[in-house]
């Protein structure tokens, strides 16, 4: 059973540019949800999606950030206009669907690591 | 506002000893804890998690203590390997919700 699989593992974006970054979840599992990580700072939430629907974006920036996770495919979390300070290690982690007690355990990928030049 | 609290963000253990890392939280709500533990160039991976009706939960070198009064847990690993150096993050999460919030980490070295 594969893991959570996120790609590209690096990218390089100059600044204005769009980012993509795209994230497998583990089969079966249902629940996506994004981190970003700066430099010498802890992992913070930006979103959580099940298919088809965003259930929270409290952490999203308001401007130039957007996130989905449709019914077929990855999800992918989108850059547009990209600046310098967009530059960090971005983690994408998923859960599987819940039934009886939650466990809140999510299994993250290898991240993104962003750099706009 | 951060909710869950790492104020170490650095600890060196000498192999063999007892590493213990600290986390405080302020939401009275969250009711499942978690530790995670991160490796350079790496996802984090969980490593051991507590249910706010216990105060102890222990796996292998690995014991998280939870004093909700206090609204603290700490981790203890027990002896400390050179292995276990990485950075450990506490997470926190509140009744039924998915969402879990993350602490700063904390970076343990190991030294041999």
């Amino acid at each position: 059973n594969a893991g959570v699989m996120q790609n590209p593992r690096h990218l390089v974006r100059r600044r204005g540019q769009e980012a993509r970054l795209r994230c497998s979840p583990m089969k079966g599992h249902s629940h996506v949800y994004w981190y970003r990580q700066l430099p010498e700072e802890g992992l913070k939430f930006m979103v959580y999606l099940q298919k088809e629907n965003i259930i929270d974006e409290s952490g999203m920036p308001k401007e130039r950030f957007s996130a989905e996770f449709p019914k077929e495919g990855p999800s992918i979390l989108r850059i547009q206009q990209v600046v310098r300070g967009d530059s960090a290690a971005y983690f994408c982690a998923s859960s599987p669907p819940t039934s009886g007690t939650p466990t809140y355990e999510q299994y993250f990928g290898p991240g993104t690591r962003l750099t706009v030049t | 506002d951060q909710q869950v609290k790492q104020n170490s963000p650095s600890l060196s253990v000498q192999e063999g000893r007892i590493s213990i890392l600290n986390c405080d939280y302020t939401n009275s709500m969250f009711d499942y804890f978690l530790w995670y533990k991160k490796y350079p160039a790496e996802g984090p991976t969980f490593l051991i998690s507590i249910s706010s009706i216990k105060d102890k939960n222990e796996d292998g070198r690995f014991t998280v203590f939870l004093n909700k009064s206090a609204k603290h847990l700490s981790l203890h690993i027990v002896p400390s390997q050179p292995g276990d150096s990485a950075v450990y993050f506490c997470a926190a999460a509140e009744g039924g919700y998915q969402k879990v919030t993350f602490g700063t980490g904390t970076k343990l070295q190991v030294i041999p």
